[in-house]
């Protein structure tokens, strides 16, 4: 059974400092989703990462994955308030032609002034 | 296109009533896929269809929740009866197979359900 581990769950920043968010998964994948979600709100797809050592950044996060050692990391850099938010990692089954994804319990960011 | 429509947006009902919560995908997207997303137990796959056939349905709790898509543009999410602990935020995402880059799914809003 695929197990999707994220760490920190909760994490507490300044403004412009960086930091990192680990998502750990139990099995081979070799596809890997991020999502944003606001408090109360959906899901907002961020990045997909799609084979080892593919990195993605859009501003201020950089996403990157390594298949091998079944690890993506979201990058945080120079953090601002607008980034606030709870970050899922997903990760897909891929056995037999399965669609499923498998969340991981997300990281709650705050960014503080 | 206007994304992930789901309906009600809340529901408020009473413990051993029917609720049926709906959807309506994107588009062109062969896939849906029905969510429960909770504090204790974060974000489940419930159940998800492909062409309107349910592929996995591993994920429902219990013989009081069913889900069918009778076409490619709707699908429902039914519990009957209904019970406290099915308080959640419920969503249906929907999306392209899993062959590109787009192959992302995008949710819906959501539909906040309390049991009371």
């Amino acid at each position: 059974e695929l197990k999707v581990e994220q760490n920190p769950l909760f994490l507490s920043m300044q403004e412009g400092k960086n930091y990192t968010i680990y998502c750990n998964y139990s099995t081979t994948s070799d596809r890997l989703y991020w999502y944003r979600q606001d408090p109360g709100k959906s899901l907002e797809s961020l990045f997909v990462l799609l084979s080892n050592g593919a990195v993605k950044q859009e501003g201020r996060l950089m996403a990157s994955l390594d298949t091998k050692a079944r690890l993506s990391t979201l990058h945080i850099t120079a953090a601002v308030h607008d980034l606030s938010a709870t970050y899922f990692c997903a990760v897909d089954t891929t056995q037999g032609g399965s669609e499923k994804l498998v969340f991981g319990k997300g990281t709650k960011l705050t960014v503080n002034p | 296109d206007a994304g992930v429509i789901q309906s009600p947006r809340h529901e408020v009902t009473e413990m051993g009533q029917e609720v049926t919560l709906r959807c309506k995908p994107i588009s062109g997207h062969d896939y849906l896929f029905w969510y429960r997303q909770t504090m204790m137990r974060g974000l489940e796959l419930l159940i998800y269809f492909n062409n309107n056939v349910p592929i996995d349905d591993s994920g429902m709790p219990e013989d009081r929740f069913s889900a069918k898509m009778p076409n490619a543009s709707f699908s429902t999410l039914k519990i009957q009866p209904s019970e406290p602990r099915d308080s959640a935020v419920y969503f249906c995402a929907s999306s392209f197979p899993r062959t590109g880059t787009t192959d992302t799914q995008y949710f819906g809003p959501g539909t906040r359900l309390t049991v009371l």
